[in-house]
């Protein structure tokens, strides 16, 4: 049972160039989130999905979309990277509609931006 | 003040020992509560969940729940080398709608 799956677990990208990090659970989960990790600063949500066809942004959304594609699939993408967003990026599930239950988190995609 | 604090440690126990791991939060309306731990290079797992005050016991972890103090603690018993990790607070507020995580306390258990 995988749970949560991203891809890819590593990029690197120079400054300006575009990409899309792919998430897809397999626990029937309603919720999925997008977060970034950066040393010293936790983890911080980017963007949200209560359900399928709704996003709704978090804490540090700029400089980032979102597609909820379907139940499973919840996509991150970069339009023009910048080194600021060189982080630890995780996606995360939750059974419900709301953030009152537990999250799933995937391995994490570690991306640097030159 | 941040929304929710945890001393970012390293605490470090004995082996055998009880850890005792603190986190604050700033919105008294917050209504659930997560501990995750984080090995070092790996995702976030849970640990524990809360929901109203008081302890709630899971083999040898407590979670303590004190809302009109803010705060909420995890307790682990006979503490082992492999519980040494980063452990995350989560505290949801805003309706359900907003999750903030504390930046992590790191624990080293000492054989």
């Amino acid at each position: 049972n995988a749970g949560v799956t991203q891809t890819p677990k590593f990029q690197v990208l120079k400054t300006g160039q575009s990409m899309t990090l792919q998430c897809a659970q397999d626990m029937n989960h309603n919720s999925m989130y997008w977060y970034r990790q950066d040393p010293g600063m936790g983890l911080r949500l980017i963007y949200y999905s209560a359900s399928e066809g709704t996003t709704d942004k978090g804490e540090v959304p700029n400089g980032y979309n979102v597609s909820r594609l379907n139940k499973r699939e919840f996509s991150l993408r970069l339009e023009s990277a910048a080194p600021s967003q060189t982080s630890v990026y995780f996606c995360a599930s939750s059974p419900g509609t709301g953030m009152n239950q537990p999250q799933h988190f995937g391995d994490g995609t570690r991306l640097s931006i030159l | 003040q941040k929304e929710v604090e945890q001393n970012s440690g390293p605490l470090s126990v004995p082996e055998g020992a009880i850890a005792s791991l603190n986190c604050t939060y700033s919105d008294r309306g917050s209504q659930s509560f997560f501990w995750y731990r984080q090995y070092s290079g790996k995702s976030p797992e849970l640990i524990m969940s809360i929901y109203s005050n008081g302890d709630k016991e899971d083999g040898r972890f407590t979670a303590q729940l004190n809302k009109a103090s803010q705060y909420v603690s995890l307790l682990i018993r006979d503490s082992q080398p492999s519980d040494s990790a980063t452990y995350l607070c989560a505290v949801v507020s805003g309706g359900y709608q907003k999750v903030t995580f504390g930046t992590g306390t790191k624990l080293q258990v000492i054989p």
